[in-house]
């Protein structure tokens, strides 16, 4: 396994459309998470999965924004009327849960890189 | 609300020199990682600190975890052109999933010869 893997890299669009993202998580990973990172800023969380279950979501991710993980392997996130705003890396990670969850040491994807015209 | 506050913002440093980049909250982490990111591409983990008091070492790299798990350090000696790049503390806070990371908003290194 080579790591998490992140699709498209780059994304360019125009105001209005809808976008989808997807994420391909290291193999043994049961958590997977997505973040968003816009210039000169830190990776802001999103949401994250345990398996297939959505376990939360951050205020960040407005009505919008929808991610899913149907068979608790690959995910997907959708951005739906995108606007200037969302532009930004949006990043995908994964970990492997432990016990009491002291570590949560998480791996991420390169990322894709959305653009709103 | 957990915030993580990095310092400094940016370091432009040459060859050969030494630094300390500080990643301070008010809050108790569960764990903190280090990261390195460069342009266009994901972090990249460096370390993970648990313990209160922890020091680790990698090659030239130092990480330093507080006692009280509220701060952490990192410290590179002999700094070298490919230690350039943008270091990010995230800490992770128990809350009973334990699943968020929350980040610094990162120190951005320069290192010319």
């Amino acid at each position: 396994d080579t790591g998490v893997s992140q699709n498209p890299r780059h994304k360019i669009t125009k105001r209005g459309q809808n976008v989808t993202f997807r994420c391909d998580p290291i193999s043994e990973h049961n958590r997977l998470y997505w973040y968003r990172q816009t210039l000169g800023q830190g990776p802001e969380f999103l949401t994250y999965f345990q398996n297939e279950a959505q376990l939360e979501k951050s205020r960040l991710l407005s009505d919008r924004f929808s991610a899913e993980r149907p068979k608790g392997s690959f995910s997907t996130l959708e951005i739906q009327r995108t606007e200037q705003g969302d532009s930004a890396m949006y990043l995908c990670a994964s970990s492997l849960a432990e016990p009491y969850g002291t570590k949560n040491i998480q791996y991420f994807g390169a990322g894709t890189r959305l653009s709103v015209l | 609300t957990q915030l993580l506050e990095q310092s400094p913002q940016f370091l432009s440093i040459q060859e050969g020199e030494n630094l300390t980049v500080y990643c301070n909250s008010s809050s108790v982490f569960s764990s903190l990682q280090w990261y390195r990111q460069e342009p266009g591409e994901g972090p990249v983990l460096l370390v993970t600190v648990v313990t209160g008091g922890e020091v680790k070492k990698l090659k030239r790299l130092t990480f330093q975890f507080g006692d009280a798990r509220k701060d952490s350090s990192l410290h590179i000696t002999a700094a070298q052109p490919g230690d350039t790049g943008l270091y990010l503390c995230a800490g992770a806070f128990y809350t009973g999933t334990a699943s968020k990371l929350t980040f610094g908003t990162g120190t951005r290194l320069q290192v010319t010869l």
